[in-house]
């Protein structure tokens, strides 16, 4: 069965500190996996995925997220954050044969102090 | 293009009543789906569709029911409404062919509040 963990339902960082958002994973098959971003009352918005061609992933809004396939991990970073990034995120890992059937994380709640 | 819609934006029932969330896009996606998002749970998938006709459950099933009768369509039913049911939904849509190049698009959601 898969499943995505994220460690951490909160994380504050100070404007231009490093972004760092932790995402782990199971899946007894290569899996690809997605981060998304959901602004307060809206829907989500795909920032980046993984399937299987490069492990390092670049996103919109400067951010980029690397698969390790020893650690099962999918971190999403971003160097230098913006009071904009302020907003939950979602990693996610898809099982069956297409992107929509989704198994998403818990979410984490990124603020950004100025 | 509109993209994926979603109506209402807000609803409230009491127990026991019954409801359509309705959800429409414009993009000739063959692969549809519905999740409810809850705080601190994420999103889960509800049910799903790979065209008309052709409709599955996903992890939270129960107490909701599908149908695809178009492609643009992908209504979702309360038959019975309960107090669990109060969540966000949200209906999305995704592009076929090679799984590399999906996108997966999501609807504005709509809140329900079951009293």
């Amino acid at each position: 069965a898969q499943s995505v963990t994220q460690l951490g339902s909160h994380v504050s960082v100070s404007e231009g500190a490093l972004v760092l958002l932790r995402c782990n994973y199971s899946s007894s098959v290569p899996p690809y996996l997605f981060w998304y971003v959901q602004y307060p009352n809206q829907g989500l918005q795909l920032l980046l995925k993984y399937t299987s061609a490069a492990t390092l992933v670049k996103g919109i809004n400067g951010f980029e997220a690397e698969f390790k396939k020893s650690e099962t991990s999918f971190h999403l970073t971003k160097p230098s954050a913006h009071m904009s990034d302020a907003a939950e995120y979602f990693c996610a890992v898809s099982y069956g044969g297409s992107q929509g059937n989704l198994i998403f994380g818990k979410g984490t709640k990124l603020s950004v102090k100025p | 293009n509109a993209g994926v819609t979603q109506t209402p934006k807000f609803q409230v029932l009491k127990t026991g009543q019954s409801m359509t969330l309705q959800c429409a896009q414009d993009m000739n996606h063959e692969y549809m789906s519905w999740y409810r998002q809850d705080p601190g749970m994420g999103l889960r998938l509800i049910h799903y569709s790979v065209g008309a006709g052709i409709t599955d459950q996903g992890e939270v099933p129960n107490g909701y029911n599908v149908s695809r009768s178009t492609t643009e369509d992908f209504p979702l039913r309360l038959l019975s409404a309960a107090p669990s049911q109060t969540s966000v939904y949200f209906c999305a849509s995704t592009t076929g062919g090679d799984r590399t190049q999906e996108t997966q698009y999501f609807g504005p959601g709509t809140r329900l509040l079951v009293l």
